[in-house]
């Protein structure tokens, strides 16, 4: 079973702070790394699909890194907002995807 | 457009009792995955459907659990016997593409069940 690790479990950050978290994971058997943010009361939404080493993916103030040979990925967060506050999950897909407990971010005003 | 729908949102029950969860997936989306999400945990793999058949139930928990999606819609989670440890949000996804990794899965918003 693949054991997928997301530190920190949880980050307390200002308005207008840049942060970061981390995703690990065994580098090998896996075919695709999924980053996902959770709203309190709404569904996860698909942040990213990342898929190659070196991937790096944007959206907006958020962007997201993959490093396939040894098993990490960051997502980065610019210039947080209260609305940025949500559970960010990531996944690797290895025939289904298998799911860290998650970072909790609270961007406070 | 509608996206993944799940009823009851919330669902109180007493141990031993039968539940059903459903789940309304994307139209025209061929794949259907559950999951469930126990407390300090990440969402954890139940079952996936390639059309109505289960493609891949690995991760039911034992016997109690089933799940059917009879016309290759709509989906039911069924669950017998009902323990406190099912205690749990259980969500559903559906994907345009089945079985593929590069595509993203739509998640409903879940079901959150209490098991007394």
């Amino acid at each position: 079973i693949l054991n997928v690790e997301q530190s920190p479990q949880s980050l307390h950050v200002q308005e207008g702070d840049s942060t970061n978290f981390t995703c690990s994971f065994p580098s090998s058997n896996f075919y695709a790394l999924h980053w996902y943010r959770w709203e309190t009361a709404k569904s996860p939404e698909a942040l990213f699909v990342m898929t190659l080493n070196g991937d790096e993916k944007k959206k907006g103030r958020i962007s997201a890194t993959l490093n396939t040979k040894e098993g990490y990925s960051y997502l980065y967060i610019k210039g947080s907002q209260p609305e940025d506050s949500a559970t960010y999950l990531c996944a690797p897909y290895t025939d289904k995807l298998i799911f860290g407990t998650g970072t909790r971010l609270q961007v406070f005003p | 457009g509608a996206g993944v729908s799940q009823t009851p949102s919330n669902k109180v029950t007493e141990k031993g009792k039968y539940v059903e969860l459903r789940c309304d997936p994307i139209s025209g989306h061929t794949a259907l995955y559950w999951y469930r999400q126990s407390l300090g945990q990440g969402p954890e793999f139940l079952i996936y459907f390639q059309g109505t058949g289960a493609a891949d139930d690995s991760g039911l928990p034992n016997d109690r659990f089933f799940a059917v999606r009879p016309e290759g819609s709509v989906s039911t989670l069924k669950i017998q016997r009902t323990e406190r440890g099912d205690s749990a949000v259980y969500l559903c996804a559906s994907s345009p593409t089945p079985g593929s990794s590069y595509n993203e899965q739509f998640f409903g918003p879940g079901t959150r069940l209490t098991v007394l």
